[in-house]
């Protein structure tokens, strides 16, 4: 139990261009999903809180704008990197957030490669 | 704010028991965490303990909690090859958001 999926597992696309991130629980529901960046070798970084049915809360630094969050279900929340940049390259990864045991399950994680 | 350290590397060898440490900061978790991170992959929850408790054993796995000291430490018995990967230490806040430690890498030599 507890599964996380994301999609894709890896995408390179060019600058410019915006990309979008699925993260899902499997079998089981999330009023809260979170999400993270990781550069190479370094810890993961909280970028914003995603909650069914209303607005994310992002973290200090975060560019809203640019880091789009739709929770669509208690089952989908979804990452859109606008106008990705060279810089924005880095490992994505999702959580899903279950209350009664205050522990987060992880997805695999996406690599997002911009050139 | 809060905060949690861990040392970034360790190295042991096949067989022999691996500890390794973290320091948090936030007094008011309720639950301290460990995961485990290989190579180009997600992170996979090995265990969690409560605040209110000293020590957790499963299987392979003992947690240790001196909340005094706001230490937590996990020790892997017998640890294998297989075991070589990061490890993450983290602390539950507000909201159920994790904040984690750098990571340590842990290496199993044969």
């Amino acid at each position: 139990g507890a599964v996380v999926s994301q999609h894709p597992s890896w995408v390179i696309c060019k600058s410019g261009t915006s990309v979008k991130i699925e993260c899902r629980s499997l079998d089981f529901q999330a009023t809260t999903m979170f999400w993270y960046r990781q550069f190479p070798k370094q810890s993961l970084m909280l970028m914003a809180t995603s909650n069914e049915g209303s607005k994310a809360t992002y973290e200090q630094g975060v560019e809203k704008d640019k880091f789009l969050i739709n929770h669509a279900s208690l089952t989908l929340s979804t990452l859109t990197v606008t106008s990705a940049h060279p810089e924005d390259s880095s490992f994505y990864i999702c959580s899903a957030f279950i209350d009664s045991t205050d522990t987060q399950y992880f997805g695999p994680g996406t690599r997002l490669t911009v050139l | 704010g809060e905060d949690v350290e861990q040392s970034l590397f360790l190295s042991v060898r096949e067989g022999d028991s691996s500890v390794i440490n973290c320091t948090y900061t936030d007094s008011s978790s309720t639950y301290l965490y460990w995961y485990k991170q290989e190579p180009g992959a997600g992170l996979q929850l090995l265990t969690y303990i409560f605040s209110n408790m000293d020590m957790k054993q499963d299987q392979r796995l003992t947690v240790l909690l001196n909340k005094k000291d706001k230490h937590l430490s996990l020790r892997i018995a017998d640890t294998q090859t297989g075991d070589s990967a990061i490890y993450f230490c983290a602390e539950s806040i507000r909201g159920g958001k994790l904040i984690f430690g750098q990571g340590t890498e842990l290496s199993v030599k044969p």
